[in-house]
């Protein structure tokens, strides 16, 4: 049984700041690694996705796979008080099996 | 970019009495997934379809039964609703079956059982 585990649970940064946020998971043939962002009373929605070992960036967005060490991370460059939202990890092994964090609730202050 | 309705956005039942949840999307979508989510549980999985006339068991489907009856419309129903199910339902679409599959999600139902 998958188990995916996110830290920290909340976190507060300043604006421009630089933001990390984990997720581990437990089964070593997981191959599909998503991070979600999800505004306050909105649907989540793909933030980033990466499939292979190494790092992926898009604009102030950043993601480290490490599949050895069963981890995967979001970074987030010069934070911004629109990146205010609850960040959740997936993580899946084929077929429909999606497992979801609970989530990263992230403030940033102005 | 995909979209996916949900109604109603929010829902009062009585405890015992029967709810339906409603999904429509109009990407399609093969694929169809009902989520509830609460604090410290992420999202959990209810049910999933393949395409109209499926549905699959996912991790928490007792209590809740799925209906496709086509390729945009996918419910979820509580025959007899208890307080333990007042959450906040996700529906969401994807197109590959499961494999690099991105998740395009409504924007929820939140239901309150008395």
């Amino acid at each position: 049984q998958q188990n995916v585990q996110q830290s920290p649970e909340s976190l507060i940064v300043p604006e421009g700041a630089r933001t990390s946020l984990n997720c581990t998971f437990s089964d070593s043939a997981s191959q599909y690694f998503w991070w979600y962002r999800q505004h306050s009373g909105k649907a989540p929605k793909a933030l980033m996705s990466i499939f292979s070992n190494g790092e992926k960036e898009e604009g102030r967005f950043t993601i480290h796979l490490n599949k050895a060490s069963l981890h995967f991370s979001l970074h987030i460059r010069d934070s911004q008080p629109s990146d205010s939202a609850l960040y959740l990890c997936a993580v899946g092994t084929g077929g429909y099996k999606v497992v979801f964090g609970s989530g990263t609730r992230l403030l940033v202050s102005p | 970019e995909a979209a996916v309705t949900q109604s109603p956005r929010n829902k009062v039942a009585v405890t015992g009495g029967k709810v339906t949840l409603s999904c429509n999307q109009t990407n399609n979508h093969n694929n169809m997934y009902w989520y509830r989510q609460d604090t410290g549980h992420g999202l959990r999985l209810i049910h999933y379809s393949y395409g109209a006339g499926s549905t699959e068991k996912g991790d928490i489907p007792d209590g809740y039964k799925a209906s496709r009856p086509s390729q945009e419309n996918f419910s979820l129903i509580l025959e007899l609703a208890t307080p333990s199910q007042t959450s906040v339902y996700f529906c969401a679409s994807g197109r590959d079956r499961g494999q690099a599959e991105t998740l395009y999600f409504g924007s929820g139902t939140r239901l309150t059982v008395l």
